[in-house]
């Protein structure tokens, strides 16, 4: 148990949805990172947040957003969903800005777009 | 830019060795691998810094050149649990600045009793 908790484990909405997904980093690591994995990109970085601030981007979709808030959980917000967003989305999170740092995982979330 | 895994993927007979390779054509601060199970969250192995430092499980070792941005990831002594994918993630510079990983496709791993 790496004690990054995500919410919920599994979600099963339709093509065109909104949905949110939910991430409590470790206690005391101040940066939350949100990942995509799928079987055919591996892992992906999306969004890096630290003390609430965005501080790095990757490959996110304009339809995707993220915010972390002043107790440092964060959300990513997912919208008019496509069948292609069916994947393994982790939070990971670490103490400080992230350089050198080990990012810890949470067990995911599930998404399956129909 | 994605760092290269070799293999794809290998075999084993418990006991045995493997080395696992990740290769990057960026400057890199530092590698960090990981091991994942089937649909469970990737688990922390090893960081490799820039400078030498290292940070990790004592039955694991890796190796970083940082003039060729390549690091091994070396499996003695296999054992059942080691199976897994193996992923490397590499730390450089995002356009903000700030550094992020990049990850490895992987590298399955899969012992055998």
């Amino acid at each position: 148990d790496s004690g990054v908790t995500q919410t919920p484990k599994h979600l099963i909405t339709a093509t065109g949805q909104r949905v949110t997904l939910r991430c409590s980093p470790r206690s005391g690591d101040l940066s939350v990172y949100w990942y995509q994995q799928s079987l055919d990109q591996g892992l992906q970085f999306l969004i890096q947040y630290y003390n609430g601030e965005e501080r790095a981007k990757g490959n996110i979709l304009e339809r995707f957003s993220a915010q972390q808030f002043p107790d440092l959980h964060s959300e990513l917000n997912l919208s008019s969903l496509e069948l292609g967003d069916s994947a393994l989305y982790f939070c990971a999170s670490s103490v400080g800005n992230g350089r050198g740092e080990t990012q810890y995982f949470g067990p995911g979330t599930r998404l399956l777009v129909l | 830019q994605q760092p290269v895994q070799s293999p794809q993927a290998v075999i084993l007979r418990e006991g045995e060795d493997a080395v696992i390779n990740c290769s990057s054509s960026k400057a890199l601060y530092s590698v960090h691998w990981y091991r994942q199970k089937h649909g469970e969250a990737p688990v922390f192995l090893m960081i490799l810094l820039k400078g030498g430092e290292q940070k990790g499980h004592d039955k694991i070792s890796a190796s970083f050149n940082e003039k060729k941005q390549q690091s091994s990831l070396y499996l003695t002594a296999s054992q059942l649990s080691y199976s897994g994918t193996y992923f490397c993630g590499t730390e450089g510079l995002a356009n903000s600045g700030y550094s992020t990983l990049t990850f490895g496709k992987g590298t399955m791993l899969l012992v055998s009793p």
